[in-house]
């Protein structure tokens, strides 16, 4: 089976543009979440989704968006990019609901550069 | 609010020796506690989790984590290191339970870990 499957793997941009980054989360899994790791740090939060509704968001500002899709593939869109959004961009799926036992599954991820 | 705090940026072992990277946690509710592993330029692999039951969870590559509420801790253990160990490990804890909980994964720092031939 196809693991979290995220596009682009790298790209470059920059400031002031728009980005859209895509994922594609395990067949079956209804859930996915995108994280924000910056070099040298841990991910943070910035969405989650169930069933194709916003379920949480985390303290991003507004030029960050995201939905999903009918077939709970997901795009995560950054407007107005600044230097600091450069960060390696990562994409979760999981089987369960909100409350998820059963842990989540990564992609390899989204390097975004603002230049 | 929930926290996540790993003791340590850098641990360095030498190839068989033990082990052991440190997190403690802070949560207002029983937690679902989880560790991860992430090697370079790659995504974040998971190691093993606790949800509910038995304290002490075996992982996949040897590893194992022992959950002590008393102590809010869920310390990473391995008998005898690899040097395919060497890695970013990452501590995080869920807010899986009480009303309005998103699921969302609180991550800690995370601990490099080198390993020594």
């Amino acid at each position: 089976d196809a693991g979290v499957t995220q596009s682009p793997t790298h790209l470059i941009k920059t400031r002031g543009q728009h980005v859209t980054l895509r994922c594609s989360p395990i067949s079956g899994h209804k859930s996915v979440s995108w994280y924000q790791q910056v070099l040298g740090q841990g991910p943070q939060f910035i969405f989650q989704y169930y069933e194709k509704e916003e379920r949480g968001r985390g303290n991003f500002p507004d030029r960050f968006s995201a939905r999903q899709f009918p077939n709970y593939s997901s795009e995560l869109n950054v407007n107005a990019l600044l230097l600091g959004d450069s960060a390696l961009y990562l994409c979760a799926s999981t089987l369960g609901g909100l409350a998820s036992a059963y842990g989540y599954t990564f992609g390899s991820g989204t390097r975004l550069t603002v230049v | 609010a929930q926290s996540v705090t790993q003791l340590g940026s850098h641990v360095s072992v030498s190839e068989g020796a033990l082990v052991l990277l440190r997190c403690n946690y802070s949560s207002s509710v029983p937690p679902y506690l989880f560790w991860y592993v992430q090697y370079p330029n790659q995504g974040l692999q998971l190691l093993l989790k606790y949800t509910t039951g038995a304290t002490l969870v075996k992982g996949i590559n040897g590893f194992e984590a022992e959950f002590k509420k008393s102590e809010t801790s869920f310390h990473l253990t391995k008998p005898s290191a690899h040097m395919s160990d060497a890695a970013e490990y990452f501590c995080a804890v869920s807010d899986s339970r009480g009303s309005g909980n998103t699921g969302k994964l609180i991550f800690g720092q995370g601990t490099t870990l080198q390993v020594k031939p």
